[in-house]
């Protein structure tokens, strides 16, 4: 079982309709939750940080933590073309000795 | 303000070559992280660094990769021998605080092809 799993894709989803990627996690003692985008042939960015259950939301963006079930999930609302990319989550723990893992990233596409 | 600076932005080597990447996080960043990115894959983490110190290199294959980070700034990554399977993409990203729990910045990246 990888430590952090999401579902590889493509996730198509139509433009204007709400996309929703979801992570789960295998170690209980994560503590920080990170969803990053990367565009093709670019770096990671940071989207959104979840630390605490419930939801968290910026702008068109909505990241929501269950830390019993151990899955942190991402809503796209109103999406566009250019959020066509793939969505990373990453979670690491809050100490020093803490490693950050990364999941391998769902591609999403926006169709017009 | 500045982002992470990484160079060379590619790379072409034929294996058993040394090759050595360079990093430039933001400044302030007392956290510096390397990682390795496969083909639709995820970033991998392979060493952090606060400030000097090295505190997380498991992920290292210590028997040809090394790096440093001289003053708590700049860091280098330097693989020797290289191999085909280390054809990637090797990132660097930096972050305030402590642990990892800080939101990363990360470079642009090395394109690395072994040949």
């Amino acid at each position: 079982q990888k430590e952090v799993e999401q579902n590889s894709g493509p996730l198509s989803v139509p433009e204007g309709a709400i996309a929703s990627l979801n992570c789960t996690y295998s170690d209980r003692g994560s503590q920080s939750f990170f969803w990053y985008r990367q565009y093709s042939g670019k770096s990671p960015e940071l989207i959104m940080f979840i630390y605490s259950n419930g939801d968290k939301e910026d702008g068109r963006f909505t990241a929501q933590l269950n830390k019993a079930s151990q899955y942190v999930s991402l809503l796209i609302r109103d999406s566009q073309p250019s959020d066509s990319a793939t969505y990373l989550c990453a979670v690491t723990g809050y100490s020093s000795a803490s490693k950050i893992i990364f999941g391998s990233g769902t591609r999403l596409s926006i169709r017009p | 303000e500045a982002g992470v600076v990484q160079s060379p932005r590619y790379k072409i080597i034929e294996k058993k070559q040394p090759v050595a990447f360079w990093c430039n996080p933001i400044s302030g960043h007392n956290t510096l992280y390397w990682y390795r990115q496969n083909l639709g894959q995820g970033p991998e983490l392979l060493i952090r660094y606060e400030n000097e110190e090295a505190v997380d290199d498991s992920q290292l294959p210590k028997d040809r990769f090394s790096a440093e980070r001289l003053k708590g700034v700049d860091s280098t990554l330097k693989i020797q021998p290289a191999e085909l399977g280390d054809s990637a993409v090797y990132l660097c990203a930096s972050s305030s605080g402590q642990g990892a729990g800080g939101t990363q910045y990360f470079g642009p990246g090395t394109r690395l092809l072994v040949l």
